[in-house]
């Protein structure tokens, strides 16, 4: 069946660091990839999406590229703020999974001023 | 106003009590989901709708049950509450209309049962 592996947390970096949370997926057919965010306190929301190979979805500094070759969809951003500390979800959803979405275990990101 | 709501937002309950948890949603979604939050394991599907007569089991639904009261309100309960069923439940709102499913969540409820 469908599934979404992604790095384990939680991972501590300074303002300004280069962030990069590593996902990888299982899936058969051509799902649609998803990263969310999850805020202290709050429910998820999406991040950025992105829908067939090669797409590339952004978002307030966030990328992550669809890659059906290596089957990934790595999350980036070139300078995080503290603001960005929160926990982020590589998810999965499509048509051959009966349109649930499949989420990763989820990784925390704690960013120090 | 959130699209999304859930009531109550809080919750500490006895083992063995009755529990009902209620979602509502003015985004007009036709899809409708419960999710479980355990520390370390992402979201777990417990019951999913795809419209008011149609009612799905996720990967943890024993223990659960849910009502779709109309298409704009999903209930979960919990009939008979265990302590393993502390976590943190979210519903969630999605469109048949947008091909990828993209999800809209509630702001969560945290339930501990004693």
């Amino acid at each position: 069946g469908n599934s979404v592996t992604q790095m384990e947390g939680p991972v501590t970096l300074s303002e300004e660091a280069f962030l990069t949370i590593n996902c990888t997926y299982t899936a058969t057919g051509y799902p649609s990839l998803f990263w969310y965010v999850q805020y202290p306190g709050e429910g998820l929301q999406l991040l950025l999406k992105a829908t067939k190979a090669d797409d590339k979805g952004s978002n307030k500094g966030f990328e992550a590229t669809y890659r059906k070759e290596t089957t990934s969809f790595h999350l980036e951003k070139g300078s995080v703020q503290v603001s960005d500390s929160a926990v982020y979800f590589c998810a999965l959803s499509g048509y051959t999974g009966g349109f649930k979405t499949i989420f990763g275990a989820g990784t925390r990101l704690f960013v120090k001023a | 106003d959130a699209d999304v709501t859930q009531t109550p937002r809080n919750r500490i309950t006895k083992t063995g009590k009755r529990i009902m948890l209620e979602c509502s949603q003015t985004k007009g979604h036709d899809r409708m989901y419960w999710y479980r939050q355990d520390p370390g394991l992402g979201l777990q599907l417990i019951y999913y709708s795809f419209d008011v007569k149609d009612i799905n089991k996720g990967e943890i639904s024993d223990g659960y049950s849910v009502s779709r009261q109309a298409q704009a309100k999903f209930s979960l309960s919990l009939e008979s509450a265990i302590p393993n069923q502390t976590a943190l439940y979210f519903c969630a709102t999605s469109d048949s209309g947008q091909a990828n499913n993209e999800q809209f969540f509630g702001p969560g409820t945290r339930l501990t049962v004693l």
